[in-house]
């Protein structure tokens, strides 16, 4: 299996505009997460999904922010508008089971807002 | 209180020593317990996964769990310059069915 995949790698946006990050899970994992790493707060659990559903999205910063699992082997996080304080680095992961199995992460997608 | 708490170091040992990182978690029932490795502009890769009471090796690596203590902790034998990177301690919530939550990370630097 290729592992998780995410694209873009790198985005460069200006503010106010949206964003679309998007991840492809391995191949039978039934969780999908989105994480964000910053220096300041370190990798946060922005979102996950079971089965293409969502169950906690409690870690989701603003209203600005949303995610998608519209089939098993792909999940959006879009954010409109972005902002400069959203830059950082977003990664998908994926599980077999939740947090009693590993989490296989993506090479994730660096994002700056200018 | 902050789920899982690591000291961000830097922690600095000479190569072939012993490098002792530790964490500690405030949900008394989690279950599940992780150290990745994350190398500079890379993501995390698992190294350890830890379930029981005591010490679990794994070649250079040993990880340390106390339930009582709510602390898990890595050490890394002989540690070689390429064990330098940062390590997330990863722990599981006790409601079934929920996602990992990561520490901040300890940044180890091993110097030849």
């Amino acid at each position: 299996d290729a592992g998780v995949i995410q694209s873009p790698r790198h985005e460069v946006t200006e503010m106010g505009q949206e964003v679309t990050l998007r991840c492809k899970p391995i191949s039978g994992h039934d969780y999908l997460f989105w994480y964000r790493q910053t220096m300041m707060r370190g990798l946060e659990l922005l979102i996950y999904f079971n089965n293409n559903v969502p169950i906690d999205d409690s870690g989701m910063p603003e209203d600005r922010f949303s995610a998608k699992m519209p089939n098993a082997s792909f999940s959006t996080l879009k954010i409109q508008p972005s902002e400069p304080r959203d830059s950082a680095v977003y990664f998908c992961a994926s599980s077999i089971l939740a947090g009693n199995t590993e989490a296989f992460f993506g090479q994730g997608t660096r994002l700056t807002v200018v | 209180q902050k789920e899982v708490e690591q000291n961000s170091g830097p922690l600095s040992v000479p190569e072939g020593a012993i490098a002792s990182l530790n964490c500690t978690y405030s949900d008394r029932g989690s279950q599940s317990f992780f150290w990745y490795r994350q190398y500079s502009g890379k993501s995390p890769e698992l190294i350890m996964s830890i379930y029981s009471n005591g010490d679990k090796e794994d070649g250079r690596f040993t990880a340390q769990l106390n339930k009582a203590s709510q602390y898990v902790s890595l050490l890394i034998r002989d540690s070689q310059p390429s064990d330098s990177a940062t390590y997330l301690c990863a722990v599981n919530r006790a409601k079934a069915g929920t996602a990992l939550i990561f520490g901040k990370g300890t940044t180890l630097s091993v110097s030849s």
